[in-house]
């Protein structure tokens, strides 16, 4: 079975530039998590997808960072524009059924970014 | 609030000793969800093992074992005799009910390095 896919693996911008991240989940599984790691610390979720709806953006800069799950299969992650503390690693997870306590998460590979 | 404290920052190891991650949790929950979770220099966090709260059964899988101990609010992951390849940064993870359902809350991690 496939894991998560996410692209790119590595991304170098400058301040003010805009960047796109792409997952792709295991397939069938219903919920789609996007997660910041800055170096040093733990993930921290930014914005979890129940199918294609959104479940929970309370962490989410909404005024620079955007996301969408359009069909309930994959999703971008989208910065606009970005700001220094921005750089970090962007995780991908995936768990198959509703959004629960009881879930395990699965992760991507991470696309880490690198604003200058 | 929920809060995962990994106490250990970095710990070194010489080959074929064992060694001990601490976790220590906090929620106010009676349901919920540990988790451990493998970071290895691919970045991908590799899931290791789920225990629930109701579950206070110690776990060993291999060289692998798990302690935990709700009355200490604790959730220990031990290596036996470990290998270079089990250098990572280890994380524990929780899920409950008092926020978002699925949501993951990371310890800072543990990076552990074993050498030859």
């Amino acid at each position: 079975e496939a894991g998560v896919a996410q692209s790119p693996r590595y991304k170098i911008i400058e301040k003010r530039q805009s960047v796109a991240f792409w997952c792709n989940p295991i397939s069938g599984h219903a919920t789609l998590y996007w997660y910041q790691q800055i170096l040093g610390q733990g993930p921290k979720l930014l914005i979890q997808f129940q199918n294609n709806g959104v479940v929970d953006d309370s962490q989410l800069p909404k005024d620079r960072f955007s996301a969408e799950r359009l069909k309930g299969v994959d999703s971008t992650l989208k910065i606009q524009p970005a700001k220094l503390e921005d750089s970090a690693v962007y995780l991908c997870a995936s768990s198959p059924g509703l959004a629960g306590v009881e879930e395990t998460q699965y992760f991507g590979p991470g696309t880490r970014l690198l604003v200058l | 609030a929920q809060k995962v404290t990994q106490a250990q920052t970095e710990i070194s190891v010489v080959e074929k000793e064992d060694v001990t991650l601490d976790c220590v949790y906090e929620t106010r929950d009676t349901t919920y969800y540990l988790f451990w979770y493998k970071q290895p220099p691919s970045g991908e966090l590799v899931f290791l093992i789920r225990r629930n709260s109701f579950d206070e059964q110690n776990e060993i899988s291999g060289r692998y074992s798990w302690n935990f101990q709700k009355s200490t609010s604790s959730f220990n992951f031990t290596i036996t005799a470990s290998q270079v390849v089990d250098s990572a940064v280890y994380f524990c993870a929780l899920s409950d009910r008092g926020s978002t359902l699925g949501r993951l809350y990371f310890g800072r991690g543990t990076q552990l390095t074993v050498w030859p």
